[in-house]
């Protein structure tokens, strides 16, 4: 099974709203609500800023949010601020028959 | 504080073997899936195995099927990855996560490096 598709980059002013893209196929994104979003700081481990496609864990900033159409998941950050500025990736289940989880290559996140 | 620590990892030969340790803290890991997800340097995350609550059930991405051997010691609160025939590819940062329902990941230890190199 192939990775998720995201862009490779995305950047924003500190201010405005950026949102990354997440698209896999009805085996995985598309078939389930489980999309979730993690952000990775340079030589630091991934954090979970959404899980189940909008849900967003305690702590997390509200100017973050997700959502669904489809195969298609998205990431929005609004309100962009520098510390904002990391890795994101996108992951979804994908059936405990095969690969249990999918992960996207990873979009970069660059604060102008 | 929910803690995870993993360690066991470094420079090895290919065709050689490491096991990877993960000791686990603030939660009791037998109520929990956990998994092994890797990130080769410079690269995206890529998931590469999982184990259910009390051991019966694991998944192996194909690319390590055969190879790795997912299993955990509740008693310790420890999971391990056993990884034998390491090849250049396998070179990669390597992280235990805690998982809920959905595969999502809301812990992750901070990572051990796998250098596979002759």
């Amino acid at each position: 099974q192939s990775a998720l598709t995201q862009p490779p980059s995305a950047s924003g002013s500190p201010g405005q709203s950026v949102t990354i893209s997440c698209t896999g196929t009805s085996s995985d994104v598309g078939g389930y609500n489980y999309v979730s979003w993690y952000q990775q700081h340079p030589g630091k481990a991934p954090k979970l800023m959404i899980y189940e496609v909008s849900k967003r864990p305690s702590g997390v900033p509200d100017r973050f949010s997700g959502s669904k159409s489809g195969n298609t998941a998205s990431l929005t950050v609004s309100g962009l601020q520098a510390e904002d500025e990391a890795d994101y990736y996108c992951s979804s289940y994908a059936g405990s028959n095969n690969l249990d989880v999918v992960f996207g290559g990873g979009t970069k996140l660059t604060v102008l | 504080e929910v803690q995870l620590v993993e360690s066991g990892g470094g420079l090895v030969q290919p065709g050689g073997s490491l096991r990877l340790s993960c000791a686990v803290s603030g939660f009791t890991s037998s109520g929990y899936w956990m998994y092994w997800v890797r990130q080769a340097p410079g690269k995206g995350l890529v998931w590469v195995s999982r184990i259910d609550t009390d051991g019966s059930s694991t998944n192996y991405a194909d690319s390590v099927k055969g190879r790795f051997t997912i299993s955990r010691d509740d008693a310790k609160n420890t999971l391990y990855l056993q990884m034998n025939s390491l090849r250049a590819d396998d070179t990669a940062v390597y992280y235990c996560a805690r998982g809920r329902p959905g595969g999502h990941f809301d812990h992750w230890g901070q990572g051990t490096l796998v250098t596979v190199s002759s």
